[in-house]
């Protein structure tokens, strides 16, 4: 079974602030793929980023970075100068390969981010 | 490029009766998955296409949802009859292939209330 736990229930800062949301996930298998989501407050789930198992070197894309650190199962996500428009509930997610061939997407159950002016 | 298509957006009514959810995948995409998303549970998976064939519906919650993928661009969700603990916002998202590697991508959901 998959497990993916986002320990943050809600994070408030102030603009300009650096912010980090944690993920740890659990999953028995060598390959699986992680990947972030974003839901601001209009309610529509955003593509953030996929990472796969085999690939450990962090990313950056503007203010937003994400480290990948497999020896303690974490896919951690860092806002760097918070703006007002970060606002939103962030997921953390986890897919993994079945027997069958197909997969699933174990969502966790997000972190509520407020970026106060 | 349009993204997954999702109608209605919002949805009130009453108890015991019949609510149709309807959703137009990426074109292009092979898979679609139906999700709910209430404070309590969060995110569900209730079912999931591939190909329009349902492969795993494990997460619907009882006989009264239902499921069809008529065509490739075309699904629903029917819940008949709905009640009061029915009322969340139901997503649908479509990926490109089957395989752990996909991304889903999401419509902007529907918010069912039922009263």
């Amino acid at each position: 079974a998959q497990k993916v736990t986002q320990a943050q229930t809600e994070i408030s800062v102030v603009e300009k602030e650096d912010v980090t949301l944690d993920c740890v996930y659990e999953t028995r298998d060598t390959t699986y793929y992680l990947f972030w989501y974003k839901q601001p407050p209009s309610g529509e789930l955003v593509f953030l980023i996929r990472r796969n198992s085999f690939d450990e070197q962090n990313e950056i894309s503007g203010r937003y970075s994400w480290n990948f650190q497999k020896s303690t199962s974490s896919f951690n996500f860092t806002i760097t100068a918070s703006q007002v428009v970060d606002s939103a509930v962030y997921f953390c997610a986890l897919s993994e390969a079945l027997n069958s061939g197909y997969s699933t997407l174990t969502f966790g159950k997000g972190t509520m981010l407020l970026v106060s002016p | 490029d349009a993204g997954v298509i999702q109608s209605p957006r919002h949805e009130v009514t009453e108890m015991g009766q019949e609510v149709t959810l309807r959703c137009k995948p990426i074109s292009g995409h092979n898979s679609l998955f139906w999700y709910r998303q209430t404070m309590m549970r969060g995110l569900e998976l209730l079912i999931y296409f591939n190909n329009n064939v349902p492969i795993d519906d494990s997460g619907m919650p009882e006989d009264r949802f239902s499921a069809k993928m008529p065509n490739a661009s075309f699904s629903t969700l029917k819940i008949q009859p709905s009640e009061p603990r029915d009322s969340a916002v139901y997503f649908c998202a479509s990926s490109l292939g089957a395989g752990s590697q996909e991304t889903q991508y999401f419509g902007p959901g529907t918010r069912l209330l039922v009263l």
